[in-house]
């Protein structure tokens, strides 16, 4: 299995700029989570999505980001318009649905980094 | 204004020698932990877990303690490998939930060969 697979794995940008980060879970993996990273507040997750349905979006910083789940197999998280504090890394995990953390595979994350 | 850049404590190790990484944790109703390794340019990996209910719970080469009185974590690694190099971070969950676990910032494993 070729694990998570994220894209871009790194994005440099300009304030005020659209942002699309992208997802595949492993196949088979029917929850998909997406994770932000920073030095000072370690890892937080924004997102959690259960066979295609957001479930909790608590974590989510504002309305400038966004996260869809079209399908089984895709998922994008959005920020419109980026802002210099977004700059992090990204990252998305899979897992089966209600197997807990210990069955959580990462992907590689997307470095971001907003001018 | 002009940022301080952060860095990540870090542990050296000489090969074959044991390792202990500490994780102090804030919520006294936390009730299951776990361990994760993160490797250069990779995603968090999970180790090992460990739920309040027990004080030790030991894997392949690894060991996890934890003290609740004091709030402590603490991850041995015996004999510790090249391959051990990395970040090794503790996260806590409170009454279950993915939104209710917060996780650490970590510290960074350097093993001498």
């Amino acid at each position: 299995d070729a694990g998570v697979i994220q894209s871009p794995r790194h994005e440099v940008t300009e304030m005020g700029q659209e942002v699309t980060l992208r997802c595949k879970p492993i196949s088979g993996h029917n929850s998909l989570f997406w994770y932000r990273q920073t030095m000072m507040r370690g890892l937080e997750l924004l997102i959690y999505f259960n066979n295609n349905v957001p479930i909790d979006d608590s974590g989510m910083p504002e309305d400038r980001f966004s996260a869809k789940m079209p399908n089984a197999s895709f998922s994008t998280l959005k920020i419109q318009p980026s802002e210099p504090r977004d700059s992090a890394v990204y990252f998305c995990a899979s897992s089966p649905v209600g197997g807990g953390m210990e069955t959580q595979y990462f992907g590689p994350g997307t470095r971001l980094l907003v001018l | 204004g002009e940022s301080v850049g952060l860095h990540l404590p870090t542990l050296s190790v000489q090969e074959g020698d044991n390792s202990i990484i500490n994780c102090a944790y804030s919520n006294s109703a936390s009730d299951y932990f776990i361990w994760y390794k993160q490797e250069s340019g990779k995603g968090p990996q999970f180790i090992i877990d460990i739920r309040s209910n027990m004080d030790k719970r030991q894997g392949q080469r690894v060991t996890v303690l934890l003290n609740k009185t004091v709030k402590h974590l603490s991850l041995q690694i015996a004999a510790t490998q090249p391959g051990d190099s990395a970040v090794y971070f503790c996260a806590e969950n409170f009454g279950g939930g993915y939104q209710k676990v917060t996780f650490g910032t970590g510290t960074k494993l350097q093993v001498i060969p």
